[in-house]
């Protein structure tokens, strides 16, 4: 699996836009784009994947850039108990559905009030 | 919203004993996995569980750990004789078997050796 870079800690002010950036700048195409979160020693708690187009749910949006070499997730009214850190991780699309995830360290995201 | 459960949710025991983690999957997963997290470091792939066999392991996943799926429910994580480095947060995550599927991760068992 492609690897990924992410900075090691960012802050935001709670009701503001957190914009975390991801650098997968080896990803091939068939590997999709996965933002995973930890709160406080929590189990990682999915947030949201794309392969190539910019995705939105309830929690956050991807946006993939069109050369797939960065992407960002963005928190669009980031809240203290959004205070985590958040993983990028990409991992190939084949075969079946058993696959592991590689954690690299991630970004602590920090809301202050 | 279905989820994966773990238990104990602290597990203290002496340097040699056996310890059993247990996990409950999400009831129609069909995928299962370990993963630990030493304090302070990455979260870290210890085994893949498909169909009663284990499907990949990682290099930590020595012949002191064992996997098993006793009954259609739990999923239990064995160390045979537990070491100091083997305390950690052990996480169990499942998924239903579609391509683009998400694994869903339990709250984790804190293991301390003493």
């Amino acid at each position: 699996d492609a690897k990924t870079t992410q900075p090691p800690s960012m802050d935001c002010a709670e009701g503001r836009a957190a914009n975390l950036p991801c650098n997968h700048s080896t990803i091939s195409g068939n590997e999709y784009v996965y933002w995973y979160r930890q709160i406080h020693s929590q189990g990682p708690q999915y947030i949201i994947h794309g392969l190539k187009n910019n995705e939105t749910n309830e929690m956050a949006s991807l946006i993939i850039t069109e050369d797939r070499k960065s992407s960002t997730l963005i928190l669009p009214h980031a809240t203290l108990r959004d205070t985590a850190v958040y993983y990028c991780i990409v991992r190939v699309m084949s075969g079946g559905s058993n696959y592991k995830l590689t954690f690299g360290k991630g970004t602590l995201l920090t809301v202050n009030p | 919203e279905p989820e994966v459960t773990q238990t104990p949710s602290h597990q203290v025991t002496q340097m040699g004993q056996e310890v059993i983690l247990r996990c409950v999957p999400i009831s129609n997963h069909l995928y299962f996995y370990w993963y630990r997290q030493i304090l302070g470091q990455k979260v870290e792939f210890l085994v893949s569980f498909y169909n009663n066999e284990i499907s990949e392991k990682s290099e930590i996943f020595d012949d002191q750990f064992s996997v098993e799926r006793p009954d259609g429910s739990n999923f239990t994580l064995k160390i045979r004789s537990t070491k100091l480095e083997d305390s950690a947060m052990y996480f169990c995550a499942s998924i239903s078997g579609g391509v683009t599927d998400t694994q869903y991760f339990g709250p984790g068992t804190r293991l301390t050796v003493l």
